[in-house]
């Protein structure tokens, strides 16, 4: 079983709307959380990273961190087209392995 | 100036060939990582080095294997290629550290016929 889960595979949305990601992770050992955009024909690229419960607001993007329920959100107000993208919820254990777990995926889709 | 440098872009093999797939990273960070990404499953990790120094193999296969000649270098070898091999090939670079980001470059787009 894939140790983080994402939702929805595909969201669209209108300009100017708001975009909602979801992840679930099932382990217990992951204390980091990054969210990650990937364009098309590049690589990753940090979004945001959240470490501790509650809201991190970092301009048109909110991320929340629940622990106890293992649940991370993205939450993109205002969406843009140029928002059109891959997003991926990223986590990692405080010990151990620096490897990143990477979700499957939300394709975003903002309509002009 | 990208930081991390992967070379080449698109690479195209045949079956049983061997590949080597360059990266090069100018963040002045110590450690660095090979991911890879198919259709058929999410971003995978596959290596981890610190200080030129393996850390950490989540590659079953022995046909995949790193390189570090330089600190901010770390290639991959890939012998016996297989079509199911197939994938881009992303390497990213990170301060020491579990809560540091990992930056990634622009990936290989390995195709084995």
């Amino acid at each position: 079983q894939q140790k983080v889960q994402q939702s929805p595979e595909s969201l669209s949305v209108p300009e100017g709307g708001m975009a909602s990601l979801n992840c679930t992770s099932s382990d217990r050992n992951f204390q980091y959380f990054w969210w990650y955009r990937q364009h098309s024909g590049e690589g990753p690229k940090a979004l945001m990273s959240i470490f501790s419960d509650g809201d991190k607001k970092e301009g048109r993007f909110t991320a929340h961190l629940n622990k106890a329920s293992l649940h991370v959100s993205l939450h993109i107000r205002d969406s843009q087209p140029s928002d059109s993208a891959l997003y991926f919820c990223a986590a990692r254990a405080s010990s151990g392995s620096w490897q990143l777990i990477f979700g499957s995926g939300t394709q975003l889709t903002v309509m002009p | 100036d990208p930081k991390i440098i992967q070379k080449p872009k698109y690479l195209v093999a045949v079956t049983g060939s061997e590949k080597i797939l360059i990266c090069e990273q100018y963040l002045g960070h110590n450690a660095m990582y090979w991911y890879r990404q198919s259709a058929k499953k999410p971003l995978e990790f596959m290596f981890s080095y610190s200080y030129q120094k393996l850390m950490d193999n989540q590659t079953a296969s022995s046909r995949f294997q790193p390189q570090s000649s330089k600190k901010n270098h770390l290639d991959l070898q890939i012998t016996a290629l297989k079509p199911d091999d197939s994938a881009t090939y992303f390497c990213a670079s990170s301060r020491g550290g579990a809560s540091y980001e990992q930056y990634f470059g622009p990936g290989t787009r390995l195709t084995v016929l």
